[in-house]
């Protein structure tokens, strides 16, 4: 079946640009995470949905940054006045449900954003 | 607080070779572990997972994990490496987060050079 999907999967964009990140989960995972990937660095925890609610938002860094997500499917990552440190990787996974007993996290491929 | 930390950010192996990554972790509560594997341009695919069964975890591409609570580690192992091993390995730890996510705590990751 298919995998996770984001697009775009590369992005330029001009310093204060907004830009838009999507994320196509697998059907029927209710759980639903973002993940930042910075050169050199792991992976950073930026917001989690189960379902449509985000119960947790305590990795997003700034103000700058909000998500949303509709109809338990696709989740909409948006930064607003773009600086460069927000240049990263940006990773989406999904999970059937929102424990890690019986189910790993399944991730997209990402979107490689770069602020110029 | 749980943290994890990989030892060596680059390791390079003879084709056929022991294959060692190492993790060690700090958590306060009994961890659950993973490790993922990330090839160029691709998403995280998870190779194995420890969930407080079996300490020995075998997981996909022959490769295999023990977890010791003693030496707070979850070494990766494969015992001959192949080219197709080459890339990076990231571990991760999970936890459920005051809002109830299970968000994924990753190391900065290692990167596996196979040479033939």
């Amino acid at each position: 079946g298919a995998g996770v999907s984001q697009s775009p999967s590369n992005k330029v964009t001009e310093k204060g640009k907004d830009v838009e990140l999507r994320c196509d989960p697998i059907s029927g995972h209710t759980a639903l995470y973002w993940y930042r990937q910075r050169l050199g660095q792991g992976l950073e925890f930026l917001i989690y949905f189960q379902g449509n609610s985000a119960p947790d938002k305590s990795g997003l860094p700034s103000d700058r940054f909000s998500a949303e997500r509709t109809g338990e499917s696709v989740s909409t990552l948006t930064i607003q006045r773009t600086q460069q440190e927000d240049s990263a990787v940006y990773l989406c996974a999904s999970s059937p449900q929102g424990n890690y007993y019986s189910y790993e996290q399944y991730f997209g491929p990402g979107t490689r954003l770069t602020v110029t | 607080a749980q943290s994890v930390t990989q030892l060596g950010s680059h390791v390079s192996v003879s084709e056929g070779a022991l294959v060692l990554l190492r993790c060690n972790y700090s958590s306060s509560v009994p961890p659950y572990l993973f490790w993922y594997v990330q090839y160029p341009n691709q998403g995280l695919q998870l190779l194995l997972k420890y969930t407080s069964a079996a300490t020995l975890v075998k997981g996909i591409n022959g490769f295999e994990a023990e977890f010791k609570k003693s030496e707070t580690s979850f070494h990766l192992t494969k015992p001959s490496a192949h080219m197709s091993d080459a890339a990076e390995y990231f571990c991760a730890v999970s936890f459920i987060s005051g809002a109830g996510s299970y968000q994924l705590t990753f190391g900065k990751g290692t990167k596996l050079s196979v040479i033939p």
